[in-house]
Protein backbone atom coordinates (compact mmCIF):
# COMPACT_ATOMS: atom_id res chain seq x y z
CA UNK A 1 0.00 0.00 0.00
CA UNK A 2 1.08 3.64 -0.68
CA UNK A 3 2.34 5.33 2.40
CA UNK A 4 1.99 9.33 2.55
CA UNK A 5 3.76 10.50 5.58
CA UNK A 6 3.36 14.29 7.11
CA UNK A 7 6.11 15.57 9.73
CA UNK A 8 3.79 16.65 12.13
CA UNK A 9 -0.19 16.15 12.83
CA UNK A 10 -0.45 19.53 15.02
CA UNK A 11 1.94 22.45 15.05
CA UNK A 12 1.61 25.90 16.53
CA UNK A 13 3.88 28.48 15.56
CA UNK A 14 3.56 32.32 15.83
CA UNK A 15 3.33 35.13 13.51
CA UNK A 16 6.22 35.81 11.20
CA UNK A 17 7.83 32.40 11.62
CA UNK A 18 9.16 30.61 8.82
CA UNK A 19 7.28 27.05 8.95
CA UNK A 20 8.24 24.00 7.17
CA UNK A 21 6.13 21.47 6.66
CA UNK A 22 7.47 17.95 4.96
CA UNK A 23 5.90 14.91 3.00
CA UNK A 24 7.39 11.96 2.28
CA UNK A 25 5.62 8.94 -0.09
CA UNK A 26 7.01 5.36 -0.37
CA UNK A 27 5.90 4.73 -3.39
CA UNK A 28 7.93 6.46 -6.23
CA UNK A 29 5.41 8.81 -7.32
CA UNK A 30 6.51 11.30 -9.80
CA UNK A 31 3.17 13.34 -9.03
CA UNK A 32 2.95 15.52 -4.93
CA UNK A 33 0.46 17.91 -4.32
CA UNK A 34 0.06 20.64 -1.20
CA UNK A 35 -3.78 21.11 -0.16
CA UNK A 36 -5.22 23.40 2.76
CA UNK A 37 -8.36 22.48 3.64
CA UNK A 38 -10.74 24.97 5.23
CA UNK A 39 -14.29 24.47 6.76
CA UNK A 40 -16.71 25.06 3.75
CA UNK A 41 -14.09 25.63 0.93
CA UNK A 42 -13.36 22.23 0.77
CA UNK A 43 -9.41 21.44 -0.41
CA UNK A 44 -7.51 24.00 -2.38
CA UNK A 45 -4.26 23.55 -4.00
CA UNK A 46 -1.27 25.54 -3.29
CA UNK A 47 1.34 23.72 -5.32
CA UNK A 48 1.68 20.60 -7.44
CA UNK A 49 4.93 18.99 -8.71
CA UNK A 50 5.22 16.44 -11.23
CA UNK A 51 9.19 15.87 -11.04
CA UNK A 52 12.27 16.19 -8.89
CA UNK A 53 12.31 20.54 -9.24
CA UNK A 54 9.45 20.40 -10.56
CA UNK A 55 6.51 22.42 -9.78
CA UNK A 56 3.41 24.22 -10.90
CA UNK A 57 1.56 26.61 -8.47
CA UNK A 58 -2.09 25.68 -7.55
CA UNK A 59 -5.17 28.26 -6.94
CA UNK A 60 -3.87 29.54 -3.65
CA UNK A 61 0.20 30.05 -3.98
CA UNK A 62 0.57 33.52 -2.44
CA UNK A 63 2.77 33.28 1.01
CA UNK A 64 3.83 29.69 0.26
CA UNK A 65 6.65 28.06 -1.20
CA UNK A 66 7.83 24.34 -2.19
CA UNK A 67 11.17 22.24 -2.25
CA UNK A 68 11.45 18.86 -4.10
CA UNK A 69 14.71 17.99 -4.10
CA UNK A 70 14.21 14.35 -4.06
CA UNK A 71 11.27 12.16 -5.55
CA UNK A 72 9.60 10.82 -2.29
CA UNK A 73 10.00 14.43 -0.55
CA UNK A 74 7.87 17.11 -0.92
CA UNK A 75 8.54 20.18 1.95
CA UNK A 76 5.63 23.08 2.11
CA UNK A 77 7.40 26.35 3.26
CA UNK A 78 5.52 29.17 4.90
CA UNK A 79 8.13 32.30 4.47
CA UNK A 80 6.97 34.42 7.09
CA UNK A 81 3.45 32.51 9.24
CA UNK A 82 0.57 34.56 9.09
CA UNK A 83 -2.71 34.04 11.19
CA UNK A 84 -5.05 33.57 7.91
CA UNK A 85 -2.95 30.60 7.44
CA UNK A 86 -4.10 28.60 10.13
CA UNK A 87 -5.78 25.49 8.61
CA UNK A 88 -5.49 22.14 8.11
CA UNK A 89 -2.42 21.21 5.75
CA UNK A 90 -3.12 17.80 3.07
CA UNK A 91 -0.28 16.32 1.07
CA UNK A 92 -0.93 13.63 -1.62
CA UNK A 93 0.82 11.71 -4.51
CA UNK A 94 -0.40 9.89 -7.39
CA UNK A 95 0.44 8.29 -10.57
CA UNK A 96 -0.60 8.63 -13.30
CA UNK A 97 -1.52 12.19 -12.59
CA UNK A 98 -4.83 12.42 -13.15
CA UNK A 99 -5.31 9.19 -11.41
CA UNK A 100 -5.79 7.89 -7.70
CA UNK A 101 -4.66 10.55 -5.00
CA UNK A 102 -3.15 9.22 -2.01
CA UNK A 103 -3.36 11.50 1.27
CA UNK A 104 -1.24 11.74 4.10
CA UNK A 105 -2.79 12.47 7.66
CA UNK A 106 -3.06 16.44 7.55
CA UNK A 107 -0.79 18.70 9.37
CA UNK A 108 -3.60 20.92 11.52
CA UNK A 109 -1.29 24.26 11.73
CA UNK A 110 -2.59 27.45 14.38
CA UNK A 111 -0.46 30.72 13.96
CA UNK A 112 -0.90 32.66 16.78
CA UNK B 1 -20.41 28.25 -6.94
CA UNK B 2 -17.36 25.91 -7.51
CA UNK B 3 -17.65 22.72 -9.54
CA UNK B 4 -17.78 19.46 -6.83
CA UNK B 5 -20.36 20.73 -5.12
CA UNK B 6 -21.83 17.96 -3.24
CA UNK B 7 -25.75 17.14 -1.86
CA UNK B 8 -26.58 16.97 0.62
CA UNK B 9 -23.67 18.88 3.10
CA UNK B 10 -24.83 16.55 6.20
CA UNK B 11 -26.69 13.51 5.92
CA UNK B 12 -27.70 11.31 9.13
CA UNK B 13 -29.24 8.06 9.15
CA UNK B 14 -29.82 4.84 10.94
CA UNK B 15 -27.54 1.59 10.84
CA UNK B 16 -28.57 -0.86 8.00
CA UNK B 17 -30.02 2.23 6.06
CA UNK B 18 -28.59 3.30 2.67
CA UNK B 19 -27.15 6.80 2.59
CA UNK B 20 -27.23 8.57 -0.86
CA UNK B 21 -24.43 11.83 -1.89
CA UNK B 22 -24.88 13.92 -5.09
CA UNK B 23 -21.96 15.52 -6.64
CA UNK B 24 -22.54 18.20 -9.37
CA UNK B 25 -19.88 19.47 -11.68
CA UNK B 26 -19.30 22.64 -14.16
CA UNK B 27 -16.70 20.95 -17.14
CA UNK B 28 -15.25 18.16 -18.64
CA UNK B 29 -14.09 16.06 -17.21
CA UNK B 30 -11.59 13.35 -17.62
CA UNK B 31 -12.87 10.95 -14.19
CA UNK B 32 -14.50 11.44 -10.96
CA UNK B 33 -13.42 10.51 -7.84
CA UNK B 34 -14.84 9.86 -4.86
CA UNK B 35 -13.12 10.27 -1.22
CA UNK B 36 -13.88 9.51 2.52
CA UNK B 37 -12.38 12.10 5.39
CA UNK B 38 -12.84 10.57 8.98
CA UNK B 39 -12.86 13.75 11.43
CA UNK B 40 -9.18 15.19 11.24
CA UNK B 41 -7.39 12.94 9.53
CA UNK B 42 -6.59 13.07 5.69
CA UNK B 43 -8.56 11.88 2.70
CA UNK B 44 -9.13 8.12 1.68
CA UNK B 45 -9.62 7.16 -2.16
CA UNK B 46 -13.05 5.04 -2.30
CA UNK B 47 -13.66 4.64 -6.04
CA UNK B 48 -12.59 5.90 -9.56
CA UNK B 49 -15.51 6.71 -12.42
CA UNK B 50 -14.08 7.62 -15.55
CA UNK B 51 -15.87 9.65 -18.18
CA UNK B 52 -16.79 6.50 -20.37
CA UNK B 53 -18.75 4.80 -17.58
CA UNK B 54 -22.35 4.83 -16.17
CA UNK B 55 -21.95 2.84 -12.95
CA UNK B 56 -19.14 1.37 -10.75
CA UNK B 57 -19.36 -0.79 -8.07
CA UNK B 58 -16.63 -1.99 -4.69
CA UNK B 59 -18.52 -3.73 -1.80
CA UNK B 60 -21.08 -1.74 -0.68
CA UNK B 61 -20.27 1.19 -2.66
CA UNK B 62 -22.03 2.09 -5.63
CA UNK B 63 -21.09 4.72 -8.18
CA UNK B 64 -22.84 6.39 -10.93
CA UNK B 65 -21.79 8.93 -13.35
CA UNK B 66 -24.60 11.07 -15.66
CA UNK B 67 -22.06 13.52 -17.96
CA UNK B 68 -24.93 14.90 -19.73
CA UNK B 69 -26.50 16.16 -16.18
CA UNK B 70 -22.76 16.83 -15.16
CA UNK B 71 -23.57 14.92 -12.01
CA UNK B 72 -22.77 11.50 -10.11
CA UNK B 73 -23.90 9.93 -6.91
CA UNK B 74 -22.85 7.49 -4.26
CA UNK B 75 -24.70 5.20 -2.85
CA UNK B 76 -23.49 3.50 0.71
CA UNK B 77 -25.66 0.26 1.55
CA UNK B 78 -26.58 -0.99 4.72
CA UNK B 79 -24.63 1.71 6.46
CA UNK B 80 -22.14 1.22 9.43
CA UNK B 81 -21.56 3.39 12.31
CA UNK B 82 -18.08 3.08 10.69
CA UNK B 83 -19.06 4.63 7.99
CA UNK B 84 -19.48 8.08 9.57
CA UNK B 85 -17.57 10.43 7.94
CA UNK B 86 -17.29 13.01 5.56
CA UNK B 87 -17.32 12.31 1.70
CA UNK B 88 -15.88 14.61 -1.23
CA UNK B 89 -16.29 14.04 -4.69
CA UNK B 90 -12.87 15.32 -7.11
CA UNK B 91 -13.01 15.83 -10.54
CA UNK B 92 -9.81 15.31 -12.88
CA UNK B 93 -10.41 18.04 -15.89
CA UNK B 94 -7.11 17.27 -17.80
CA UNK B 95 -4.69 19.55 -15.98
CA UNK B 96 -2.70 18.20 -13.13
CA UNK B 97 -5.51 20.02 -11.30
CA UNK B 98 -8.14 18.21 -9.52
CA UNK B 99 -11.34 20.01 -7.92
CA UNK B 100 -12.60 19.07 -4.41
CA UNK B 101 -16.36 19.88 -3.65
CA UNK B 102 -16.84 21.09 -0.26
CA UNK B 103 -18.28 17.48 0.96
CA UNK B 104 -21.03 16.06 2.37
CA UNK B 105 -20.91 15.10 6.21
CA UNK B 106 -22.28 11.54 6.72
CA UNK B 107 -23.73 10.62 10.23
CA UNK B 108 -24.58 6.77 10.75
CA UNK B 109 -26.53 6.21 14.30
CA UNK B 110 -26.44 2.87 16.14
Amino acid sequence: DVKVTQSSRYLVKRTGEKVFLECVQDMDHENMFWYRQDPGLGLRLIYFSYDVKMKEKGDIPEGYSVSREKKERFSLILESASTNQTSMYLCASSFPVQETQYFGPGTRLLVL
Amino acid sequence: SQQGEEDPQALSIQEGENATMNCSYKTSINNLQWYRQNSGRGLVHLILIRSNEREKHSGRLRVTLDTSKKSSSLLITASRAADTASYFCATATGTYKYIFGTGTRLKVLA
